[in-house]
């Protein structure tokens, strides 16, 4: 079955400490992207990667930092820099340049920062 | 800057009758719109979407109408059953020469009622 996974589903963190949270596609789309949900605001986009090798900051990149070695594989690491990492983070991928295609979502992971 | 809105918060709609999702955009360079659906802990499934260029597409119980004069568009779901309750995102997307990332509104919460 084609799809994307985010691992894990729930992580906890000590403040000051990084952690890298996993996504991993087997769709061969070109096209990754990290996205923040927070309670009462949509999903904020923390960085997008359309082809190996490279990526872009999104509009909340701040604190964050991802790479892009393999097609399949996007990993977000959330560094102590993040004021307030607490949050749903919810991996993406689509196929890259199709006009209007859609995102498909992974399952999420609940970060809590204790 | 919130480019794209969605001004309710939530919205109660018996099973059967028609629910009307809405949303406003301010950026008029946006080429396409999308809506997902979103469950608790899980990642956003997309449902319908629609070119600039058109002002309606249909899909099933699923209708989304554009509105580009007024920067306006909504999701009609009829009948409307009680699957159907769940976080509606609507979502833009401009197509620039190496980017197509989305720009998500903050999400209306439908409940349908029995």
């Amino acid at each position: 079955d084609g799809g994307i996974t985010q691992s894990p589903k729930y992580l906890f963190r000590k403040e000051g400490q990084n952690v890298t949270l996993s996504c991993e596609q087997n769709l061969n789309h070109d096209a990754m992207y990290w996205y923040r949900q927070d309670p009462g605001q949509g999903l904020r986009l923390i960085y997008y990667s359309q082809i190996v090798n490279d990526f872009q900051k999104g509009d909340i990149a701040e604190g964050y930092s991802v790479s892009r070695e393999k097609k399949e594989s996007f990993p977000l690491t959330v560094t102590s820099a993040q004021k307030n990492p607490t949050a749903f983070y919810l991996c993406a991928s689509s196929i890259g340049w199709t006009r209007g295609e859609e995102a498909f979502f992974g399952q999420g992971t609940r970060l809590t920062v204790v | 800057d919130q480019q794209v809105k969605q001004n309710s918060p939530s919205l109660s709609v018996q099973e059967g009758r028609i629910s009307i999702l809405n949303c406003d955009y301010t950026n008029s360079m946006f080429d396409y719109f999308l809506w997902y659906k979103k469950y608790p802990a899980e990642g956003p499934t997309f449902l319908i979407s629609i070119s600039s260029i058109k002002d309606k597409n249909e899909d099933g119980r699923f209708t989304v109408f554009l509105n580009k004069s007024a920067k306006h568009l909504s999701l009609h779901i009829v009948p409307s059953q009680p699957g159907d309750s769940a976080v509606y995102f609507c979502a833009a997307q401009r197509l620039t020469g190496t980017a197509s990332k989305l720009t998500f509104g903050t999400g209306t919460r439908l409940q349908v009622t029995l």
